[in-house]
């Protein structure tokens, strides 16, 4: 049981937007920022969406970031094969500890 | 390059030990914070541990705490993990990642090693 809440599924079309939702409390979303990973199968996760929705470098402006209260969101759009891969948001708890949620799997139809 | 190259992964029996290694280069180890995080087969990531720059601060997930010792040697660029009593539910490809400093509040994992697979079976 991850501390973050996300669905374990997502799907959409080429071109469409597609969002993933990440619900946590108030020890941790609620009082730290949020990042987002994306992982290609059987790679090691990639930094995609840092500090709520901010990008690292090279990352497109397909993906972007917003957080609220206890829950932050990932959209993509114009969505592209390429972004099947599984999806983590993260962030720290109040006691120094990192959270992950259980990770969304997107499949492009 | 920056890279984390991380080693000592295998087989091991409940109740056994093992030490997991993490090589850092391409950039000054001795200044960031370093942390592990592991994923289970077919299960997301999990935070292990982290340790400060100086290994003055250190933290467990509590799924590991007593059991587990997070290390580093600055003079030779490595993170280690020390895991005691392993359990079945250890088993997981386990990743070292060095933080990305966005914020005086918080940090994210911009670097991570290719992981290292460890095993607890009988």
């Amino acid at each position: 049981q991850s501390v973050l809440t996300q669905p374990p599924s997502a799907s959409g079309t080429p071109g469409q937007r597609v969002t993933i939702s990440c619900s946590g409390s108030s020890s941790n979303i609620g009082s730290n920022t949020v990042n987002w990973y994306q992982q290609l199968p059987g790679t090691a996760p990639k930094l995609l969406i840092y500090s709520n929705n901010q990008r690292p470098s090279g990352v497109p402006d397909r993906f972007s970031g917003s957080k609220s209260g206890t829950s932050a969101s990932l959209a993509i759009s114009g969505l592209q094969s390429e972004d099947e891969a599984d999806y983590y948001c993260a962030a720290w708890d109040d006691s120094l500890k990192g959270v992950f949620g259980g990770g969304t799997k997107l499949t492009v139809l | 390059e920056v890279q984390l190259v991380e080693s000592g992964g295998g087989l091991v029996k409940p109740g056994g030990s093992l030490r997991l290694s993490c090589a850092a280069s391409g950039f000054t180890f001795s200044s960031y914070s370093m942390n592990w995080v592991r994923q289970a087969p077919g299960k997301g990531l999990e935070w292990v541990s982290s340790i400060s720059s100086s290994s003055s601060y250190i933290y467990y997930a509590d799924s590991v705490k007593g059991r587990f010792t997070i290390s580093r040697d600055n003079a030779k660029n490595s993170l280690y993990l020390q895991m005691n009593s392993l359990r079945a539910e250890d088993t997981a490809v386990y990743y070292c990642a060095r933080p990305y400093y966005y914020d005086s509040s918080g940090y994210a994992f911009d670097i991570w090693g290719q992981g290292t697979m460890v095993t607890v079976s009988s």
